[in-house]
């Protein structure tokens, strides 16, 4: 299968930091990419989707001012949580896709905010 | 909205056997796409099987088979031989075609008792 690449595997931020989290797709062009973010022993749940060279679009509830959403190529999409607070430290999850149906993941992203 | 509920939060079966993961899914499409998804602690989200609806025969993986009831909306995996490997999270999901996204389950943990 495909390969998707999520950097860092983990990283830990001061309270009121703002860290960036990349996905990136490397053997093939994603039109399409997802985030998602999965608290201890739960599910996976949909943060946005994004598609090259458009705005993401954001899932209720989620606040687009708070993780932002680039994916400027159809290799790599960042997640960039601003201002970051203890209750944003989570597991988050990236998956690429270039037809539908179709989506492979990246190992996911550890955030410990302190 | 479509839905998936996985009733199971936790199985257990010994080495060897045979375990069944439950899955139920609501929709009122024709045409779907169903997945169930293996997340092992190392926690990267690996595609165990796929069907697609309009097929009739069940998709089978090796030691990973499926047995899909279209008018019962059911969905379960099955796992032949079970194997120490094999113990991680399972999700099920549902590629919605309208949202084009993927719809997860509440996950399974799956223990294998050696």
């Amino acid at each position: 299968g495909a390969v998707v690449s999520q950097h860092p595997s983990w990283v830990i931020c001061k309270s009121g930091t703002s860290v960036k989290i990349e996905c990136r797709s490397l053997d093939f062009q994603a039109t399409t990419m997802f985030w998602y973010r999965q608290f201890p022993k739960q599910s996976l749940m949909l943060m946005a989707t994004s598609n090259e060279g458009s705005k993401a679009t954001y899932e209720q509830g989620v606040e687009k001012d708070k993780f932002l959403i680039n994916h400027a190529s159809l290799t790599l999409s960042t997640l960039t949580v601003t201002s970051a607070h203890p209750e944003d430290s989570s597991f988050y999850i990236c998956s690429a896709s270039n037809r539908p149906v179709e989506a492979f993941f990246g190992q996911g992203t550890r955030l410990t905010v302190v | 909205a479509q839905t998936v509920t996985q009733s199971q939060p936790e199985m257990s079966v010994q080495e060897a056997e045979t375990v069944t993961l439950s899955c139920t899914y609501d929709t009122s499409e024709s045409d779907y796409y169903l997945f169930w998804y293996k997340q092992p602690p190392s926690r990267q989200m690996i595609l165990v099987i796929r069907q697609e609806a309009y097929k009739q025969q069940n998709a089978t993986e090796n030691r990973f088979s499926v047995n899909f009831q279209k008018a019962a909306k059911s969905f379960s995996l099955k796992i032949s031989d079970s194997q120490l490997g094999d113990a991680a999270m399972y999700f099920c999901a549902y590629w919605d075609q309208g949202a084009q996204k993927l719809v997860f389950g509440q996950g399974t943990r799956l223990t294998i008792n050696p």
